[in-house]
């Protein structure tokens, strides 16, 4: 059974940093682009960004380029979303998707991780 | 970039009754690239329909997909209580870039 299990939910002050993660398991692990897609708070889904996990290849949303750092560690499976100074405005739920490579929809999701940033 | 309108915003249906969900792209796209999701309160999304036509695993089949050029549809034969949810469409381009609709939420009339 495929699943992307994310990490917990966090709280932050602005300006903090943070890496949240999403663990696959149940299928080749490296054989799937995972992405991360960003929905605000009573918002639509936003897609942030993809990365390879057999050679780390990353491409980036232009509305995320340069916001978030998108990472993973094949020998355990995870990829990571990461921010080196958060703002409320990265309050959001934050949801790990795997990618189906040929016709390029989100065949599994994650549960989502829940940032709230906040003074 | 493409950009993916979906009407009604909401829709009250009543249980039984038949749903027809619009996405209009503003320019011509490739259906194969086309997919449909459903995002019931407190849960994540999940995929229904892809390649504009093509039911995921476990869907029931009175979920269908259908459409071509700009418009494509969703419809849903005869509505379940657990078919009230919000809908996104989604659309895949190079280099690459995946967009959503805004969202149709489907409420109980």
């Amino acid at each position: 059974e495929v699943q992307l299990v994310q990490s917990g939910a966090e709280v932050k002050k602005p300006g903090e940093s943070l890496k949240i993660s999403c663990k696959g398991s149940g299928y080749n692990f490296i054989g799937y682009w995972i992405g991360w897609v960003r929905q605000m708070p009573g918002k639509g889904l936003e897609w942030m960004g993809i990365i390879h996990p057999a050679d780390s290849d990353t491409r980036y949303s232009p509305s995320f380029q340069g916001q978030v750092t998108i990472s993973v560690d094949k020998s355990i499976s995870t990829a990571y979303l990461q921010w080196t100074s958060l703002k409320a405005s990265d309050t959001a739920l934050y949801f790990c998707v795997r990618h189906e490579n040929l016709l390029k929809y989100f065949d599994f999701w994650g549960h989502g991780t829940l940032v709230t940033v906040s003074s | 970039e493409i950009v993916l309108t979906q009407s009604p915003g909401t829709l009250s249906l009543s249980p039984g009754e038949r749903a027809t969900l619009s996405c209009r792209a503003s320019q011509i796209i490739t259906s194969s690239y086309l997919s449909w999701y459903q995002q019931r309160p407190g849960q994540a999304p999940s995929l229904l329909i892809y390649g504009a036509y093509s039911r995921a695993t476990g869907v029931p089949d009175r979920f269908s997909g259908s459409g071509s050029g700009t418009d494509f549809t969703l419809t849903i034969s005869r509505l379940e209580p657990e078919d009230f949810a919000v809908y996104y469409c989604q659309h895949y381009d190079s280099p690459p870039l995946y967009t959503f609709g805004q969202g149709t939420k489907l409420e109980i009339k």
